[in-house]
């Protein structure tokens, strides 16, 4: 699986759009990125995924560019409980079921 | 659905006492893992299991001790507790039904403490 990499700590005021980095430049073809996210003390959560089309749900967007490098996790309007540290992981197509590699993860602080 | 549970919340062990971390899921789900967290880390896989008595070493297995005798139950056992396993342990489970995504579940960890 390709290697990421996001910045270790973030702020958003909240209301705002929190856009979270991830690069991932010797992602291959069938790699997708996904992206789970864990609240203090908790397990993580997954949150989204995607190969290279935008893609939304309830919780985000992700916005993938177009050579695949890397990719914007998107929390249109940040609240106070989503203050967690956000995993960007790839993997590839045949993977679904293997474990997850995480990596250090971005901080993010929602502040009043 | 209770999800992935797991017991205990917290527990302090002495250097080389044993325990067994309980992990349980009512999902029906093939996959199970352990993780564990140190702080201001990652996760990192211990042991995985893709299927009721089948296991498989991840990267930090050493020290510890699988079994899967049923599809809902993966303990997590610690034959010789020692200071450098004190983390924080995470079980979770995929559907394991193919495809991209098998969105794993995460139970709410167990903090362990060895002294």
């Amino acid at each position: 699986d390709a290697k990421t990499t996001q910045p270790p700590s973030m702020d958003c005021a909240e209301g705002r759009a929190a856009n979270l980095p991830c690069n991932h430049s010797t992602i291959s073809g069938n790699e997708y990125v996904y992206w789970y996210r864990q609240i203090h003390s908790q397990g993580p959560q997954y949150i989204i995924h995607g190969l290279k089309n935008n893609e939304t749900n309830e919780m985000a967007s992700l916005i993938i560019t177009e050579d695949r490098k890397s990719s914007t996790l998107i929390l249109p309007h940040a609240t106070l409980r989503d203050t967690a540290v956000y995993y960007c992981i790839v993997r590839g197509l045949g993977s679904g079921n293997t474990p997850l590699v995480f990596g250090k993860g971005t901080r993010l602080s929602v502040i009043a | 659905n209770a999800g992935v549970t797991q017991t205990p919340k917290f527990r302090i062990l002495k250097i080389g006492q044993s325990m067994t971390l309980q992990c349980a899921q009512d999902m029906n789900h093939n996959y199970m893992y352990w993780y564990r967290q140190d702080p201001g880390m990652g996760l990192k896989l211990i042991y995985y299991s893709v299927g009721a008595g089948i296991t498989d070493k991840g990267e930090v297995p050493n020290g510890y001790n699988v079994s899967r005798s049923t599809t809902e139950d993966f303990p997590l056992r610690l034959e010789l507790a020692a200071p450098s396993q004190t983390s924080v342990y995470f079980c979770a489970s995929s559907y394991g039904g193919g495809g991209a995504v098998n969105e794993q579940f995460f139970g709410p960890g167990t903090r362990l403490t060895v002294l």
